[in-house]
């Protein structure tokens, strides 16, 4: 059962470029979780997805930013004309069950380290 | 803000010794969950401890809970030079929005061989 994927692993974008960051879920997960870690610092929210529908975009910056999660296909963070604070790594997570059942684990993939030159 | 704070925020011990990492949060919690971070790469779950419960260990981790303080702790026993790693701490909220982890900024832990 391969775990929580995502690519690429590293993407180099200059200012003004879109980014687009892809995961695919673990096997069975039908519910996607993004965060971003800046250096030095812990990961913070982002947006939760389930399949067709965005739950919960309270983390995500208002503009430039948008994520879906179509009912094929992995999930999509999308940055818009990306600015050098946009540099961070990226991660995404997936739980089978979702917000109902609070005590689920989440897995996370490996990331996607974004660099903005 | 929910954050929690690790401390210390670098741990550097010989192989063989414990280590003890510890977490403090700010509001209710359903869970606190404890992962590792290897230089560069993902999140590895590691324990998740529920609000009733005070102690967890798994192999050479034991987690502690204490609600009342709003903190926990992560001792890792007889460590090795493959636990360096950086240990977040991360909390479920137990109002709205509980599905969101809110991860401290992490302890890094150095284990000389």
């Amino acid at each position: 059962n391969a775990g929580v994927m995502q690519n690429p692993r590293h993407l180099v974008r200059r200012r003004g470029q879109e980014a687009r960051l892809r995961c695919s879920p673990m096997k069975g997960h039908s519910h996607v979780y993004w965060y971003r870690q800046l250096p030095e610092e812990g990961l913070k929210f982002m947006v939760y997805l389930q399949k067709e529908n965005i739950i919960d975009e309270s983390g995500m910056p208002k503009e430039r930013f948008s994520a879906e999660f179509p009912k094929e296909g992995p999930s999509i963070l999308r940055i818009q004309q990306v600015v050098r604070g946009d540099s961070a790594a990226y991660f995404c997570a997936s739980s089978p069950l979702g917000g109902a059942i609070i005590q689920e684990t989440q897995y996370f993939g490996p990331g996607t380290r974004l660099l903005v030159l | 803000s929910q954050q929690g704070e690790e401390d210390p925020q670098a741990l550097s011990i010989q192989e063989g010794e414990n280590a003890t990492m510890n977490c403090s949060y700010k509001t209710s919690i359903n869970n606190l969950q404890w992962y590792r971070q290897n230089s560069g790469r993902g999140l590895v779950h590691l324990i998740l401890i529920r609000s009733n419960e005070r102690e967890k260990h798994s192999g050479r981790l034991r987690v502690t809970l204490d609600t009342s303080k709003k903190s926990s702790s992560l001792l890792i026993t007889a460590s090795r030079a493959a636990d360096t790693a950086s240990y977040f701490c991360a909390t479920v909220y137990s109002g709205a929005g509980s599905y969101q982890l809110t991860f401290g900024k992490g302890t890094k832990l150095s284990v000389i061989p």
